[in-house]
C-alpha cells in the first residue's frame, strides 16, 4: 500500500524552527519528485514547494523563499521541510505529496497532514 | 504567477442532478508541444487530505466513479458530476500544474440541496 506519514509538527514561537519529515512506503521513492502542500485552518490549499527525485533542484512559493528548504533523503524514502523564521501567517496544516511525474507533475497521494502553530 | 479563480464559491444540488464547477486560469496551461493541459481537480472532506480526481484536466484518475468528468482547455476548465451522491459532499480545489507555483484554486463548497 502507498503510503505517506508526517511528522515534526508542533506549536513553535514567531521567530522560531521546525523541521517536518515524511516517510514513504509501498513505492521506489527515488523515482518520485515529492512536495509540501499547506492548508491553514478553514481555508484553501497552498502548495509550498517540490524537490525532484534525485534531491538536484527545489521550487518554492515566494512566500516561504529564503526560509524554508526542502530535502530528501532516498536511502531512507523521506522528505523533509526545514521551516525558519517561521510566522505567525505559516499556521497550517502541512502536507506531504507523491508528485506523478507521469502526470505531469501533479500530487497524486498524499498523507494525512501534520499541523504546525506559530502562535506566542 | 498563475491565478487561478474558481466559480461559484458555494454550490447546493439536489442528489441525482448534475453539479458543475467552474475553474479559470490567468493563462493559459496548455502546453503546446504535447497538447496537454497541466490541470487537477482534486476533492477534499472534512478532517482529511485532498484526493486526487482528474489530471490533465480531463484524465480520470484510477478508482474515480465515471460521474466526474473534467473538461475544458487553455484557460477555462469544468469540473461536472453527472449525478451526484451524498457522498460527493467535499470542497473541490483546481490546480494548475503549469508553472511554479503549482496553484490552487480557492475552492467550491459542494453541498446536497
Amino acid at each position: 500500500e502507498v503510503q505517506l506519514v508526517e511528522s515534526g509538527g508542533g506549536l513553535v514561537q514567531p521567530g522560531g524552527s521546525l523541521r517536518l519529515s515524511c516517510a514513504a512506503s509501498g513505492f521506489t521513492f527515488s523515482n518520485y519528485w515529492m512536495a509540501w502542500v499547506r492548508q491553514a485552518p478553514g481555508k484553501g490549499l497552498e502548495w509550498v514547494a517540490n524537490i525532484k527525485y534525485d534531491g538536484s533542484g527545489e521550487n518554492y512559493v515566494d512566500s516561504v523563499k529564503g526560509r524554508f528548504t526542502i530535502s530528501r533523503d532516498n536511502a531512507k524514502n523521506s522528505q523533509y521541510l526545514q521551516m525558519n523564521s517561521l510566522r505567525v501567517e505559516d499556521t497550517a496544516v502541512y502536507y506531504c505529496a507523491r508528485v506523478d511525474g507521469a502526470k505531469g507533475g501533479t500530487p497524486d497521494i498524499w498523507g494525512q497532514g501534520t499541523m504546525v502553530t506559530v502562535s506566542s | 504567477d498563475i491565478v487561478m479563480t474558481q466559480s461559484p464559491d458555494s454550490l447546493a444540488v439536489s442528489l441525482g442532478e448534475r453539479a458543475t464547477i467552474n475553474c479559470k486560469s490567468s493563462q493559459s496551461v496548455l502546453y503546446s508541444s504535447n497538447n496537454k493541459n497541466y490541470l487537477a481537480w482534486y476533492q477534499q472532506k472534512p478532517g482529511q487530505p485532498p484526493k486526487m480526481l482528474i489530471y490533465w484536466a480531463s484524465t480520470r484518475e484510477s478508482g474515480v466513479p465515471d460521474r466526474f468528468s473534467g473538461s475544458g482547455s487553455g484557460t477555462d476548465f469544468t469540473l461536472t458530476i453527472s449525478s451526484l451522491q451524498a457522498e460527493d459532499v467535499a470542497v473541490y480545489y483546481c490546480q494548475q500544474y503549469y508553472s511554479t507555483p503549482y496553484s490552487f484554486g480557492q475552492g467550491t463548497k459542494l453541498e446536497i440541496k
